[in-house]
C-alpha cells in the first residue's frame, strides 16, 4: 500500500513569486508520481507526472518536479506564480508496473496568489 | 472528443434512499475509475472496470455501493439506502489501458440530508 503526505494545506503566495508545494510519499514499491492540479468549478487535470528516466519533470506552464528517492519526495516548484496558477494542487502515486495505475492522493494543497 | 462526462453534477437526496450516477468515459478508452473525494481530503479509489470487467474495489466500496458498466462504455455508480456520510463529490476517470494519465470528470457532488 502506498500513502502521500502533502504537508501544507494551504499555501498563500504574492504574485511573480516563488512557490515549492511539498509531497512525500510511504511505499514499498516502485511507484510512479503525478501532480494533479483542480481549478475551481473544474475536474482534475494532470500537471506532470515522473515515471522513470530523469528525475527532474516539467510541465507546460512552468511548473517542475523532482523525484527524490532517498527522500521519497516529489516536491512541485515554480520559479514565479501567476494569478491563473491559483488552484488545488494534489499530488499521487501509482504502483509501477501494477497495471491497474489505480492513484493514491494526498490530501491537497490550495494555492491562492495574490496580486 | 468532450472528455469525461458525468450527471448529474449536484444530487441532494434523503437518507436511505437510493442513487444513481452515469459516468461517459472518452471514447475508446478501455479503463473507467471511480474515486470518491470527501471534504477536507484527496479523492480515494472506489473502482475500476477494464471493458466490462470490474478488475477492482476497494474496501470503501461496501455492500450499498455498486457499479457497472455493461457494455464497455459508459458507466453507472449506484448507492443505495444513502446515508450521511455518503455525502461526497464522486469522480469518474477514465484512460488506455497501457496509459498512466487519467482523464478525470468534473464530478458528482452528492449531498444527503
Amino acid at each position: 500500500a502506498q500513502s502521500v503526505t502533502q504537508l501544507d494545506s494551504q499555501v498563500p503566495v504574492f504574485e511573480e513569486a516563488p512557490v515549492e508545494l511539498r509531497c512525500n510519499y510511504s511505499s514499498s514499491v516502485s511507484v510512479y508520481l503525478f501532480w494533479y492540479v483542480q481549478y475551481p468549478n473544474q475536474g482534475l487535470q494532470l500537471l506532470l507526472k515522473y515515471l522513470s528516466g530523469s528525475t527532474l519533470v516539467e510541465s507546460i506552464n512552468g511548473f517542475e518536479a523532482e523525484f527524490n528517492k532517498s527522500q521519497t519526495s516529489f516536491h512541485l516548484r515554480k520559479p514565479s506564480v501567476h494569478i491563473s496558477d491559483t488552484a488545488e494542487y494534489f499530488c499521487a502515486v501509482s504502483e509501477a508496473g501494477a497495471g491497474s495505475y489505480q492513484l493514491t492522493f494526498g490530501k491537497g494543497t490550495k494555492l491562492s496568489v495574490i496580486p | 472528443d468532450t472528455g469525461v462526462s458525468q450527471d448529474p453534477r449536484h444530487k441532494i437526496t434523503k437518507r436511505g434512499q437510493n442513487v444513481t450516477f452515469r459516468c461517459d468515459p472518452i471514447s475508446e478508452h478501455n479503463r473507467l475509475y471511480w474515486y470518491r473525494q470527501t471534504l477536507g481530503q484527496g479523492p480515494e479509489f472506489l473502482t475500476y472496470f477494464q471493458n466490462e470487467a470490474q478488475l477492482e474495489k476497494s474496501r470503501l466500496l461496501s455492500d450499498r455501493f455498486s457499479a457497472e458498466r455493461p457494455k464497455g462504455s459508459f458507466s453507472t455508480l449506484e448507492i443505495q439506502r444513502t446515508e450521511q456520510g455518503d455525502s461526497a463529490m464522486y469522480l469518474c476517470a477514465s484512460s488506455f489501458p497501457d496509459r498512466t494519465e487519467a482523464f478525470f470528470g468534473q464530478g458528482t457532488r452528492l449531498t444527503v440530508v
